[in-house]
């Protein structure tokens, strides 16, 4: 069995200021682990992904995440928060099942973006 | 490549109907998922299918059915429609095979139920 958690449903941040927003999985097997983001009325766009190799995965729009094995986190990141920025973020596990890879996702987090 | 297409993109049905809800996968993918997303419940995992097969499937009562044609192209099917129906329905697509790690989601279908 595979969860995730995302703490805080709402991060709020002011324009230029760091974004943190903190996920943390539990799954039995190695993890395969992804950030989405969704904005309003649209579907999901990925942002990055963990597979194997480098812990700091680097991704679109100036995000990265670093999976922490001993943690079990894999927290997202980006230095400066643009307004284009606000929208809902997704965190999501994995692993491999016969070809499949279907992704348990957390609750998601909401990041409002003050000017 | 062109991305997932869903269609419609808004629906509005009556109690005790049935919906037809349609995905056309990138180009090459053989996988279609679907989920349902609402806001008391989040993301939840409807089904998966691979080569015109249900490959996996969430918990989900018998109502909510789905198929997939030789193109990979995919419909989903809710008969008898609730209130508790009314979501946003995602349909997302991959390659379908070892290292296909990723998702790769459409607009979604707005099913409002009244």
């Amino acid at each position: 069995a595979q969860s995730v958690t995302q703490l805080g449903s709402h991060v709020s941040v002011s324009e230029g200021a760091l974004v943190l927003l903190r996920c943390n999985y539990s799954s039995s097997v190695p993890p395969y682990l992804f950030w989405y983001v969704q904005y309003p009325n649209q579907g999901l766009q990925l942002l990055l992904k963990y597979t194997t190799g480098a812990t700091l995965v680097k991704g679109i729009n100036g995000f990265e995440a670093e999976f922490k094995k001993s943690e079990t986190s894999f927290h997202l990141t980006k230095p400066s928060a643009h307004m284009s920025d606000a929208a809902e973020y997704f965190c999501a596990v994995s692993h491999a099942s016969g070809g499949s890879y279907i992704p348990t996702f957390g609750r998601g987090t909401s990041l409002i973006v003050h000017p | 490549k062109a991305g997932v297409t869903q269609t419609p993109r808004y629906l509005i049905k009556t109690r005790g109907q049935q919906v037809t809800l349609s995905c056309s996968p990138i180009s090459g993918h053989r996988s279609v998922s679907w989920y349902q997303q609402t806001p008391g419940q989040g993301l939840q995992f409807l089904f998966e299918y691979f080569s015109e097969t249900q490959r996996n499937k969430g918990n989900f009562p018998g109502r909510f059915s789905g198929r997939q044609f030789s193109n990979s192209r995919s419909e989903m099917n809710v008969s008898t429609l609730e209130l508790g129906d009314s979501a946003l329905y995602l349909c997302a697509s991959s390659g379908g095979g070892f290292g296909s790690y990723e998702q790769y989601f459409g607009p979604g279908t707005r099913l409002t139920v009244t």
